[in-house]
């Protein structure tokens, strides 16, 4: 298996509206990273988790909280969003050691109203 | 992690070889050069890397330079499928470190 999946593929939420996306990988990897990409803009990185533990935050608002419950999932959590925080989050896992290349996600389209 | 140039769009005929170039004058010796393409509304996609030695695998050859400042990345018989956005990545090899995309090149393969 040498996918990640993400979910859902589109979301729509209001600005009071909580929701989660979900990002799982069964590669054994131990990197998973979220990032935010504008349209026609080059993805843009979030945070990272390395070994289940946060290690990068790009100074991200905090109403974008990440969770990193096992070594396979990954989450984001959102509230309270604004309508320019529309954009599509790409999730990526890495294995550890060499190599490292990040393998990505389909990502999650989604529309703040 | 040092700085990439790339053009920022190139067409390519269908079938012939695309050839993408890079430039990372700033590269330091123990950072490596990875390419990663993006088809429409898909996630990122790893294509190759290499550290100084010329590299090939079943999608592409990543020729780098003696000298390790610019880099081609090689598609040697493009199909349409190929069009993407490519970019070029040189980054330290360490768990847990970030990739930092810049604008990339938006390859057209052409009928």
């Amino acid at each position: 298996d040498t996918e990640v999946t993400q979910t859902p593929k589109h979301l729509v939420m209001g600005m009071t509206n909580k929701k989660s996306l979900k990002c799982e990988q069964h590669m054994g990897h131990r990197a998973m990273y979220w990032y935010k990409q504008k349209a026609k803009k080059p993805p843009e990185l979030m945070f990272v988790y390395s070994y289940e533990k946060l290690s990068i935050n790009e100074s991200v608002p905090s109403r974008f909280s990440p969770e990193c419950p096992n070594s396979s999932l990954l989450n984001l959590h959102l509230h309270a969003l604004q309508p320019e925080d529309s954009a599509l989050y790409l999730c990526a896992s890495a294995r550890a050691g060499s190599g490292d290349e990040q393998y990505f996600g389909p990502g999650t389209r989604l529309t703040v109203t | 992690d040092a700085k990439t140039t790339q053009p920022t769009s190139m067409d390519c005929a269908e079938g012939r070889a695309a050839n993408l170039p890079c430039n990372h004058s700033t590269i330091s010796g123990n950072e490596y050069v990875y390419w990663y393409r993006q088809i429409h509304s898909q996630g990122p996609q790893y294509i190759i890397h290499g550290l100084k030695n010329n590299e090939t695998n079943e999608m592409a050859s990543l020729i780098i330079t003696e000298d390790r400042k610019s880099s081609t990345l090689i598609l040697p018989h493009a199909t349409l499928r190929d069009t993407a956005v490519y970019y070029c990545i040189v980054r330290v090899v360490s768990h847990g470190q970030n990739f930092v995309f810049g604008p990339g090149t938006r390859l057209s393969v052409l009928p």
